[in-house]
């Protein structure tokens, strides 16, 4: 049983479109994130919600739109997708509270912008 | 703001051989993570280091920490093909529980 699964695992559009990637964790964590990825392998966090409350949310460009239903699932709408949007996406989870534990994260999402 | 370095970037070695991969970071953090990340696939957690002088081992790596030179180390004895992957470390933000401050990365290729 997957611990945090995102879905997802390659996507593949023009540039222009608008595209979801989905996350879900059954961990029972608080936090949840959205991490970039890009082509030299250099991980930046994008956002975080902790109990469905947006914690983090560092310079992206609007067009990325992270929703949280519930502290469960942690969801990255983008719009007008642009070639430099191509990147891996993982999604992560944690319990803030317990920073001795680790983060677990997806398997990620290859996002292809043509 | 915290940065973390990672060195070296790279790494080619042999079968047999030990290597160490450093992590500096510039400010007071109370946790240090390492990471695994084979070529991919997604990233897996190796070690978390909470204390100065904490040291944690599996396997063929071994971790430590000194928080006074702000320093990690990830030490591979005796390196096998299997080590081959991408080893990142992260370093938790004073200021916040949430966000992790991640070095580039080390690429280490094992040559059998």
């Amino acid at each position: 049983d997957t611990a945090v699964s995102q879905t997802p695992k390659y996507l593949v559009t023009q540039m222009g479109n608008d595209k979801s990637i989905k996350c879900e964790q059954n961990l029972g964590h608080d936090t949840m994130y959205w991490y970039k990825q890009d082509s030299k392998k250099f991980l930046k966090i994008m956002f975080s919600y902790n109990n469905k409350e947006l914690i983090i949310n560092e310079t992206v460009p609007n067009r990325f739109s992270p929703k949280s239903p519930d502290k469960a699932h942690l969801n990255l709408h983008i719009n007008s997708l642009e070639l430099g949007d191509s990147a891996v996406y993982f999604c992560a989870s944690s319990q803030a509270d317990r920073v001795w534990e680790k983060l677990f994260f997806g398997s990620g999402t290859q996002l292809s912008v043509l | 703001e915290l940065k973390v370095e990672q060195n070296p970037l790279f790494l080619s070695m042999q079968e047999g051989k030990n290597y160490t991969i450093y992590c500096n970071y510039s400010t007071t953090s109370d946790r240090l993570y390492w990471y695994r990340q084979d070529p991919g696939k997604s990233l897996e957690s190796l070690f978390v280091l909470l204390s100065n002088g904490a040291v944690k081992q599996e396997g063929r790596l071994m971790a430590s920490l000194d928080t006074k030179a702000r320093l990690s180390t990830l030490h591979i004895t005796a390196a096998v093909h299997d080590l081959s992957a991408t080893y990142f470390c992260a370093v938790g933000a004073p200021d916040s529980n949430y966000q992790l401050i991640w070095g580039a990365g080390t690429k280490l290729i094992i040559k059998p």
